[in-house]
């Protein structure tokens, strides 16, 4: 069964600083996705990562995949307040898409 | 436009009642699915429907019962309303009959159960 795990679980930022957050998955998972959950709200796709070496931008976030590693990665550069949210990323595996514990992201001034 | 809608957004109710939960999508998609977060925010997968079909069934206590009268609608009514069943439910749906195709997630329904 497919298992995904995200590092950190917590993470307090500058505005203006970069940071990475990290995505591990177990086994072969078909495709990698991040979403973005804001506080009471519904979860906002951000990226389909289909590929070994795939990376997709968009704004000040940067979502790669390395499927030999079994690893995800989203960038975030030059952190603003609007990018606090809580970051999902999820693999799939018998059509199920299993999802990472989240990470909270805060970006303060 | 609502993409995925639900409905209620919120459900407060006693335990042991009886409720259910509706979730329709106008994007035309072939795959739905019902999704629980619970308090720490991890969401789990719990069923996916396929052209009124079900496809995933995971590991859900059978008074959780998924019914799809058309591949627009995927609702969930839920027996004996236990207090471990307060959560978010997220539906969602996708398109075609590939399960690893995006979701599209709903606004979620807030349930509490006293």
């Amino acid at each position: 069964e497919l298992k995904v795990e995200q590092n950190p679980l917590f993470l307090s930022m500058q505005e203006g600083k970069n940071y990475t957050i990290y995505c591990n998955y177990s086994t072969t998972s078909d495709r990698l996705y991040w979403y973005r959950q804001d506080p009471g709200k519904s979860l906002e796709s951000l990226f389909v990562l289909l590929s070994n070496g795939a990376v997709k931008q968009e704004g000040r976030l940067m979502a790669s995949l390395d499927t030999k590693a079994r690893l995800s990665t989203l960038h975030i550069t030059a952190a603003v307040h609007d990018l606090s949210a809580t970051y999902f990323c999820g693999g799939t595996s018998y059509g199920k898409l299993t999802f990472g514990q989240g990470t909270i992201l805060t970006v303060h001034p | 436009d609502t993409a995925v809608s639900q409905t209620p957004k919120y459900l407060v109710t006693q335990m042991g009642n009886d409720k259910s939960i509706k979730c329709e999508q106008n994007l035309g998609h072939d795959t739905m699915y019902w999704y629980k977060q619970d308090s720490k925010k991890f969401l789990k997968i719990m069923f996916s429907y396929n052209n009124k079909e079900l496809i995933i069934n995971e590991t859900v206590p059978n008074r959780f019962s998924p019914k799809s009268p058309d591949k627009a609608h995927l609702n969930l009514h839920i027996n004996s309303l236990e207090l471990g069943d307060s959560a978010v439910y997220f539906c969602a749906s996708s398109p075609g009959q590939s399960l690893y195709n995006e979701q599209f997630f709903g606004p979620g329904t807030r349930l509490t159960v006293l």
